[in-house]
């Protein structure tokens, strides 16, 4: 049973640029979250998918937005890359929008921005 | 912001002792989470406790929760080489009975089990 895939696993961009990560839920689950985890730091929620529709949004600004496919992929989109960017970002899926439960994570993608 | 906070930031043992990692956060909550992360990689849920429980086990793990204090406390018994990770309390928000997936993540505990 696969866990949660993220691709790709490493991106080098420029600032400026534009990026776009890909994430598939586990097997049964509907619901995606992304976080960003700086180095050396906790992740830090910036928005969950349900229904296609962006549910709740943490303190990101508009340059994050994201994407979430009838198939329950979602994609996180960041434009106008800036340095500050540079972290592991993480998608985590659960099986039923609302409830509490453990979040299945996948093993992010490495952003670096030079 | 990091609503919680672990204790200590880093802690280093023998294999075959115990590791207590603390967690202290701010608001009410309607459970916490642990998670394990290894080098860096994703996070890998460990053990989920609500706020009407006060302490749950699963395996080499025991949780506490006191929601007097907003604490709480992850103990791994017997400890291993592979237990090597850093380790995250994790807070989730419930507003209006739904739980949004706001997980609210500490700085985490580096733990190192040497062999």
């Amino acid at each position: 049973d696969a866990g949660v895939t993220q691709s790709p696993t490493h991106l080098i961009k420029t600032r400026g640029q534009q990026v776009t990560l890909r994430c598939s839920p586990k097997s049964g689950h509907d619901t995606v979250s992304w976080y960003q985890q700086a180095l050396g730091q906790g992740p830090q929620f910036i928005f969950q998918y349900y229904e296609e529709e962006e549910r709740q949004r943490g303190n990101f600004p508009d340059r994050f937005s994201g994407h979430q496919f009838p198939n329950y992929s979602s994609e996180l989109n960041v434009n106008a890359l800036l340095l500050g960017d540079s972290a592991l970002y993480l998608c985590a899926s659960s099986p039923a929008f609302g409830k509490s439960y453990g979040y299945t994570f996948g093993s992010g993608t490495r952003l670096t921005v030079v | 912001s990091q609503q919680g906070e672990e204790d200590p930031q880093a802690l280093s043992i023998q294999e075959g002792e115990n590791a207590t990692m603390n967690c202290s956060y701010k608001t009410s909550i309607n459970n916490l989470q642990w998670y394990r992360q290894n080098s860096g990689r994703g996070l890998v849920h460990l053990i989920l406790i609500r706020s009407n429980e006060r302490e749950k086990h699963s395996g080499r793990l025991r949780v506490t929760l006191d929601t007097s204090k907003k604490s709480s406390s992850l103990l791994i018994t017997a400890s291993r080489a592979a237990d090597t990770a850093s380790y995250f309390c994790a807070t989730d928000a419930v507003a209006g009975g739904t739980s949004y997936g706001k997980l609210t993540f500490g700085q985490g505990t580096i733990l190192t089990v040497h062999p």
